[in-house]
């Protein structure tokens, strides 16, 4: 089964709106990690948290590990149509399998 | 650099055939991995490797076969491929377990008809 759960899984907003995506799994995380996968492209690895209760920013985005590393968020401040995509989540579950989240697809009306 | 290169990009199957996915990375990577990707389920591990000679079961490794003779190469085989397995596959490759993020391939968009 998912051992790494994402909500919402689709996120319709307008241009300029604020969005969340929260990613929590069944078991502790020795580190998470967030990526990006653009309409029609391929995963692009936005950053990595290790930390429990580590809050990281990169401009617009702001990235949270939970203080039990066992959930984080990711949340966008005024959205541009330049954020469209779908964003995961993952973790090192169990011994070397590095599992994705489902994934929130993120789509932004100008 | 090329990163993670895959080929093809595009294959159609007929039911019954089998193929193989190249997958090579030219950064050194110890930590291989290939994934599928189907609509609203996200990416699923296949399998894995952590080192040439090294492989193992991710979640949905049924119809798959790989092997890791080199550090830099990790193909993906389609033993007898089924309409369920039509989907786009990733390979993707990571320093480590704790060392920066997974770079991923553009893909191959496999069709069994």
């Amino acid at each position: 089964g998912q051992q790494v759960m994402q909500i919402p899984q689709y996120q319709h907003v307008q241009e300029g709106e604020d969005f969340t995506t929260y990613c929590n799994s069944s078991t502790t995380l020795s580190n998470i990690q967030w990526y990006k996968q653009r309409p029609g492209g391929h995963p692009v690895f936005l950053i990595q948290l290790v930390k429990s209760g580590e809050v990281k920013k990169q401009k617009r985005l702001t990235f949270q590990f939970g203080e039990a590393k066992k959930n984080s968020s990711l949340h966008i401040t005024a959205t541009q149509t330049t954020d469209v995509g779908t964003y995961f989540c993952a973790g090192w579950v169990d011994f070397n399998k590095f599992y994705f989240g489902s994934g929130t697809k993120l789509n932004v009306k100008p | 650099n090329a990163g993670v290169t895959q080929t093809p990009k595009f294959q159609v199957l007929k039911t019954g055939q089998s193929m193989t996915l190249q997958c090579a990375q030219d950064m050194n990577h110890e930590y291989m991995s290939w994934y599928r990707q189907d609509p609203g389920m996200g990416l699923r591990l296949i399998h894995y490797s952590v080192g040439a000679g090294i492989t193992d079961q991710g979640e949905v490794p049924n119809g798959y076969n790989v092997s890791r003779s080199t550090t830099e190469d990790f193909p993906l085989r389609l033993l007898s491929a089924a309409p369920s397995q039509t989907s786009v596959y990733f390979c993707a490759s990571s320093y480590a377990e704790s060392v920066g993020g997974y770079t991923f391939g553009s893909g191959t968009r496999l069709t069994v008809v």
